[in-house]
This record gives C-alpha cells, structure tokens and sequence, in this order.
C-alpha cells in the first residue's frame, strides 16, 4: 500500500464550480504538507504548503489538513479554465517528500 | 518564491549520445537536489537525490553509469544520460531544496523534453 493515496480522477468540472481533491496519507510522522499544480509538459509549481492541521486560504484556493485522519484536501473556489491541470499532493517527513500520483482536473468554460 | 531553471527545455539527440541537462536555483542555495522522470500521463518517478559536494544517492533500478549527477555547487546540478537510446526518451525534471526556504519544500524546474532517435 502506497504511503500516499490521491483520488486519481480525472476530473472534469463546469465553469465556476467549486473543486475538491483529496489526499489521504498513512504514516503519522508526515510534517509538512503540499499541493503542487503541474501544467502538460511542464514541471510542478508550489501552490500552497501547510505544517499543521487545519485550513490555509491563498485566493482562490483552500488547503485542508486533518491529521487525525490522516486527510488533506485542496479547495478551488470559481474554477476557472486556466486551473485545468494536474494537481499533485506531496508531504514529508525528515526532509523526504513523498508525492501522490496526482488528479487531473479539467474546468470546461 | 524559489526559482529553479532547468535547460533545455527540449532536446533531440542520435541514439548512442551523450545529453547533459542543467539545473540552477536562481535565488537560494540548493543543499539537495532531486531528478525525477515522467511518462506521459503518470507520476514523478525520483532517479535521485543530491547533496552539494557528495555523491548521489540513486533509487533502485536507476542504473548509475547511464545517469551521471554532478551537483557540484550550492546552486547547479547536472544530469547526463550517457549514451542515450530510445527508451530513455522521457520527461527529466529536477527539483532543489535549501536550508534559507522552508526546509521540506521542494521547487521544481520546467523540466526537459528528452527525445532520442
């Protein structure tokens, strides 16, 4: 079983619409958590980070994390075309990163 | 943020060559360093993991002499694929860490296009 688990869509939504992505993770000792947004042919961009439970909001975007459960999600608000891409989720612990295999996302205008 | 640059963006290369790929941290110093590879619609896959001055430390399966790392310097790595053949044509991304940022955070490069004939 994979230490990571991300809902692996696809994902396709309207215009507008609010998003959910969702990650799931197994070993507790995870410190810090990110998502990741990574457009065709080109590499992961940082989108957000968090270190502990709870929500950061940046924007449009929302990071969720609920350690006890071992959760963490990512909220995009009015979902626009150009938020069409691959999300990743990735977390670490004594500086390894471990990445989910990612959830693409497609926003039809 | 952090700016990492990677060049080339998009390479061709005759099987049997050499290919040498650039990474640099533009505004912070790279303690790690990272390569990864990508097919077409799956994950990153990490090669290995650098530290400045130290020999790289390879994932299983990722054949050391077909992948030479130098990370030479706090702010560039290098990746070769020595004589390269079509089946290492790929999407080569390198990622960088440093002790100035949030430790655990890794920025990426643009990542390279490698195509080999």
């Amino acid at each position: 079983q994979k230490e990571v688990e991300q809902d692996p869509g696809p994902l396709s939504v309207p215009e507008g619409a609010i998003v959910s992505l969702n990650c799931t993770y197994s070993n507790s000792a995870f410190q810090y958590f990110m998502w990741y947004r990574q457009y065709s042919r080109k590499g992961p961009e940082l989108l957000m980070y968090t270190y502990s439970s709870g929500n950061k909001e940046d924007g449009r975007f929302t990071a969720q994390v609920d350690k006890s459960s071992k959760y963490i999600s990512l909220f995009i608000r009015d979902s626009q075309p150009s938020d069409s891409a691959t999300y990743l989720c990735a977390m670490t612990n004594a500086g390894k990163s471990t990445f989910g295999d990612g959830t693409t996302l497609t926003v039809k205008p | 943020g952090a700016v990492v640059s990677q060049h080339p963006s998009r390479v061709i290369c005759k099987s049997g060559t050499s290919v040498k790929i650039e990474c640099r941290s533009l505004d912070f110093q790279a303690t790690t360093m990272f390569w990864y590879r990508q097919f077409p619609k799956q994950s990153l896959m990490l090669m290995a993991t650098s530290n400045e001055g130290s020999k790289a430390t390879y994932e299983q399966g990722v054949e050391k002499d077909k992948f030479l790392i130098n990370h030479a310097s706090l702010t560039l790595s290098t990746l070769t694929v020595t004589s390269a053949h079509p089946e290492d044509s790929s999407f080569y991304i390198c990622s960088a860490r440093g002790d100035s940022l949030a430790k655990n955070i890794q920025y990426f490069g643009a990542g390279t296009r490698l195509s080999v004939l």
